[in-house]
C-alpha cells in the first residue's frame, strides 16, 4: 500500500512568487492536513480537509490556501511569499476525521526555500 | 488550551541500552489521543506509537512503549535496546477529543545514539 506522497520534494521560489503543493493520501484516505515545519516555530497545523470541505485552519494569514479534490488529493497554495515561509510541509492523511485510533500518517514533505 | 511540552532538547544513549523520552501534556478535554513520530533529517514523519486517553494498558509497539500515566498528564516514550539508526528527532503530539486530526506538537527531542 502506498503511503502519502507530497510532490515536489523541493523547491526554490522568490519573494513575492506563489507555490502550489500538492498531496496524495493513503488509498482510502479522505482526510487530509497539512502541517508547516519551521527551526524556530516548530511543527503548526495549517489546515484540514474531508471529503473535500475545510474543517479546521490554523492562525495562518490568508496568503495560505487549500483545496481537496474528490479523489482526496489536496494542494496548498502560498502566495506572495515572503522569506518566512520558508520551511518543510508536511501532509498528513487519514481514513476518519477523527476517532479512537492512532490512524494519522504523514508524508516526506515538500521543503520549500524562498530567496 | 492544549499544550505539549517536551524538556529534553537533545539526548545521548549507548548502543543496545534503553531510553526515555518525556512528554508532559495539557488539556481539559477528558478524551484525548497522544502520538509520538520520529523524524530522522530526511524530513518524513515517522508514526510510532498511540495511546488514547481511555486505554486501559499501555501502548507497545516493538521496541517502543509509550508509558502513560494520566494522572500526571504525561506520556513518555521508551525505545528499548537502542539501535544507530534509531538517532533522529522525536515528536510528542496530542489530538483532541473533537471531529479533528488537527495534532498539537511538542518542540521535540533529538536522540543520538552512540556505538
Amino acid at each position: 500500500k502506498a503511503g502519502v506522497t507530497q510532490t515536489p520534494r523541493y523547491l526554490i521560489k522568490t519573494r513575492g512568487q506563489q507555490v502550489t503543493l500538492s498531496c496524495s493520501p493513503i488509498s482510502g484516505h479522505r482526510s487530509v492536513s497539512w502541517y508547516q515545519q519551521t527551526p524556530g516555530q516548530g511543527l503548526q497545523f495549517l489546515f484540514e480537509y474531508f471529503s473535500e470541505t475545510q474543517r479546521n485552519k490554523g492562525n495562518f494569514p490568508g496568503r495560505f490556501s487549500g483545496r481537496q479534490f474528490s479523489n482526496s488529493r489536496s494542494e496548498m497554495n502560498v502566495s506572495t511569499l515572503e522569506l518566512g515561509d520558508s520551511a518543510l510541509y508536511l501532509c498528513a492523511s487519514s481514513s476518519r476525521l477523527a476517532g479512537a485510533t492512532g490512524e494519522l500518517f504523514f508524508g516526506e514533505g515538500s521543503r520549500l526555500t524562498v530567496l | 488550551a492544549q499544550k505539549i511540552t517536551q524538556t529534553q532538547p537533545g539526548m545521548f544513549v549507548q548502543e543496545k541500552e534503553a531510553v526515555t523520552l518525556d512528554c508532559t501534556y495539557d488539556t481539559s478535554d477528558p478524551s484525548y489521543g497522544l502520538f509520538w513520530y520520529k523524524q530522522p533529517s530526511s524530513g518524513e514523519m515517522i508514526f510510532l506509537i498511540y495511546q488514547g486517553s481511555y486505554d486501559q494498558q499501555n501502548a507497545t509497539e516493538g521496541r517502543y512503549s509509550l508509558n502513560f500515566q494520566k494522572a500526571r498528564k504525561s506520556a513518555n516514550l521508551v525505545i528499548s535496546a537502542s539501535q544507530l539508526g534509531d538517532s533522529a528527532m522525536y515528536f510528542c503530539a496530542m489530538r483532541d477529543g473533537g471531529a479533528t486530526n488537527k495534532l498539537i506538537f511538542g518542540t521535540g527531542t533529538l536522540l543520538a545514539v552512540q556505538p
